[in-house]
């Protein structure tokens, strides 16, 4: 059974940083490409990023853009997001996602429960 | 304000069909890159309902049904049931923005 288990969400200030993780198990974890989408409260769905499955493909949305950092640890099934330079509108859940493929196309196939973090002083 | 533009509520009565569309764009749907729904379950997460336009994944009832056609898409459901009421979101890929994109979400009432 696929699990994605994120963890790291919290009160920080603006202008903080945190870091998110996203412990996955029950697939090939190098295999597929990991995505970060994030949930403001009451919106819609929002991509933040994806990191291709060998590691070397690394993608972002232009509101995180120079802020933020994928990456993975295939040796640990583990995928991270760290934030910094954080603002109020970076607030909402964030979600780990699980890429159909290896490469950045298709969908997300498997989602974990989400983080939540918010920005507020 | 999404790139792709769902309604933002439809209703139907148990038993009944109800479709939801997905209105894109040249640069996203329109471009050919295929479409994705995901169906959100109020403490149950995300659920991925069609992917590449028309396929259901195994498990999904074949109740949900994914059509594509120019810079639209649809997600059809027929057979209405009380537990298929939740919110549903298109997704795709824009290459004028280089970025995964998703609808505004649509919340399914089941009458």
């Amino acid at each position: 059974e696929v699990q994605l288990l994120e963890s790291g969400g919290d009160l920080v200030q603006p202008g903080g940083s945190l870091r998110l993780s996203c412990a996955a198990s029950g697939f090939i974890f190098s295999n597929y490409a990991m995505n970060w989408v994030r949930q403001a409260p009451g919106k819609g769905l929002e991509w933040v990023s994806t990191i291709v499955a060998g590691g070397g493909g690394i993608y972002y949305s232009d509101s995180v853009k120079g802020r933020f950092t994928i990456s993975r640890d295939n040796a640990k099934n583990t995928l991270y997001l760290q934030m910094n330079s954080l603002r109020p509108e970076d607030t909402g859940v964030y979600f780990c996602a699980k890429g159909m493929y290896m490469g950045f196309d298709g969908g997300f196939d498997y989602w974990g429960q989400g983080t939540l973090v918010t920005v507020s002083s | 304000q999404s790139v792709l533009t769902q309604p933002p509520s439809v209703s139907g009565a148990p038993g009944q069909r109800v479709t939801i569309p997905c209105t894109g764009s040249s640069s996203n749907i329109g471009s050919g890159y295929d479409v994705q729904w995901y169906q959100q379950l109020p403490g149950t997460g995300f659920k991925l309902l069609i992917y590449g336009n028309t396929n259901l994944p195994s498990g999904v009832p074949d109740r949900f049904s994914g059509s594509k056609s120019g810079t639209s898409a649809s997600l059809t459901i027929t057979g209405l049931q009380a537990e298929d009421e939740a919110d549903f979101y298109c997704q795709s890929y824009d290459s004028s923005l280089s970025a995964v994109v998703f609808g505004g979400g649509t919340k399914l009432t089941v009458l």
